[in-house]
């Protein structure tokens, strides 16, 4: 299947910092990636919606001040969490679609963010 | 959006079936039904997919009956490593249509 890469795969910020989180498809290009949080033994949660080129469309209830996403290319999406607090701290995970094979999703490996 | 309903645990032994079926009493005519792998502190794994009857590829069967209102996912003589959680989902496969979990089957797989 297609490859989904995310880097970094673990962070730790300090509090007020901000952090920004990588998510390249690796063997082919995606107009639409999307970036799920999630806590310990719960599902995943959507975030946002990622679109090529204009602004990512937000799940209710995320700040888009706060989860800033940035979608400059067709293999690259990133996510900046600003002004990180200890509640920040989660499990995130991106996603695409490989158009090429049939639409299935692919996740990518998912970075781990501490906040301190 | 159609809403999966699945339930939260089952466990298993080494070499044994296990079915996992996802209830999507409201999925549209246009939704795919798809299931993911999920093993801790990673992101989850496609496994497979299928619009209707039964589907099978190296790792699991997909059967679903004419209705389309449920789905049962397969695992063949499962292993230890098998031991993850499966999520059931429904989609459209469009490009910037988004995919939203449900709480999915926390598998344990016992030696």
């Amino acid at each position: 299947g297609a490859v989904v890469s995310q880097h970094p795969s673990r962070v730790i910020c300090k509090s007020g910092t901000s952090v920004k989180i990588e998510c390249r498809s690796l063997d082919f290009q995606a107009t639409t990636m999307f970036w799920y949080r999630q806590f310990p033994k719960k599902s995943l949660m959507l975030m946002a919606t990622s679109n090529e080129g204009s602004k990512a469309t937000y799940e209710q209830g995320v700040e888009k001040d706060k989860f800033l996403i940035n979608h400059a290319s067709l293999t690259l999406s990133t996510l900046t969490v600003t002004s990180a607090h200890p509640e920040d701290s989660s499990f995130y995970i991106c996603s695409a679609r490989d158009l090429r094979t049939g639409g299935e999703q692919y996740f990518g490996p998912g970075t781990r963010l501490t906040v301190t | 959006l159609a809403k999966t309903t699945q339930p939260i645990s089952m466990d298993s032994y080494e070499g044994q079936e296990v079915n996992i079926t996802c209830s999507h009493n409201n999925i549209a005519t246009n939704d795919y039904i798809t299931w993911y792998q999920q093993f801790p502190s990673q992101g989850p794994r496609f496994i497979i997919q299928g619009y209707k009857t039964k589907v099978t590829n190296e790792v699991a069967s997909l059967f679903i009956p004419a209705d389309r209102k449920s789905s049962t996912l397969s695992l063949p003589r499962v292993s230890l490593s098998d031991t993850a959680v499966y999520y059931c989902l429904v989609d459209i496969k469009a490009a910037g249509n988004k995919l939203t979990f449900g709480g999915g089957t926390r598998v344990l797989v016992k030696p």
